[in-house]
């Protein structure tokens, strides 16, 4: 049982360059999330997919883009990185079922720096 | 923005010690509050969660007191160890359908 996979581990971009972090999680979870984390500033909401076909902007959206590919896959897409998207970026996914809530499964992280 | 306040920063603390993290909220709607645990280069892990009809949670070494008045919940670690030594996140969701807000996270050092 993998849980939430997320490729790559690690990746460098030159400024202006894109790329797309892929996430698979196989716990057929419907909702999953993307999160960065920067030194000092927790995790960060950049966009979630309550459902398979939905997704919505978080906290910090500007500069990315997410694909709801089905219901195990979501991918996080930067069409012209900036330095400022330097970071440690976390897939999760959780089953949410009315007033219950459940825990978040993590990823291991993609670490981006962005030169 | 919605919110959720977490202290202090960073905490050291010997072992066998109780290790102390509060978190604070704005949001009366908030209705789920779970805390994280997170070591090095490796993704957070779901640690304990409370709801706000229960006053404390304990599990193991781990509890959970919550203020509902006061907008407050805070973790305790009771026998702190060197493997506690982590990084801490609290975290609220505003409503069912949305998504987890995080504090800012604590790194606990736990010496020997």
């Amino acid at each position: 049982n993998a849980g939430v996979t997320q490729t790559p581990k690690f990746q460098v971009l030159k400024t202006g360059q894109s790329m797309t972090l892929q996430c698979a999680q196989d716990m057929n979870h419907n909702s999953m999330y993307w999160y960065r984390q920067d030194p000092g500033m927790g995790l960060r909401l950049i966009y979630y997919s309550a459902s398979e076909g939905t997704t919505d902007k978080g906290e910090v959206p500007n500069g990315y883009n997410v694909s709801r590919l089905n219901k195990r896959e979501f991918s996080l897409r930067l069409e012209s990185a900036a330095p400022s998207q330097t970071s440690v970026y976390f897939c999760a996914s959780s089953e949410v079922g009315g007033v219950l809530y459940y825990g978040y499964t993590f990823g291991s992280g993609t670490r981006l720096t962005v030169v | 923005q919605q919110q959720v306040k977490q202290s202090p920063q960073s905490l050291i603390v010997q072992k066998g010690g109780i290790s102390i993290i509060n978190c604070a909220y704005e949001n009366t709607a908030f209705d789920y509050f779970p805390w994280y645990q997170q070591f090095p280069g490796k993704g957070p892990a779901l640690l304990i969660a409370i709801r706000p009809d229960v006053s404390e949670k304990k599990e193991g070494r781990f509890t959970i007191s919550f203020n509902k008045s006061a907008k407050q919940f805070s973790l305790h670690i009771m026998d702190s160890q060197p493997g506690d030594s982590a990084t801490y996140f609290c975290a609220a969701i505003p409503q069912a359908g949305t998504a987890l807000i995080f504090g800012k996270g604590t790194t606990l050092s736990v010496s020997s």
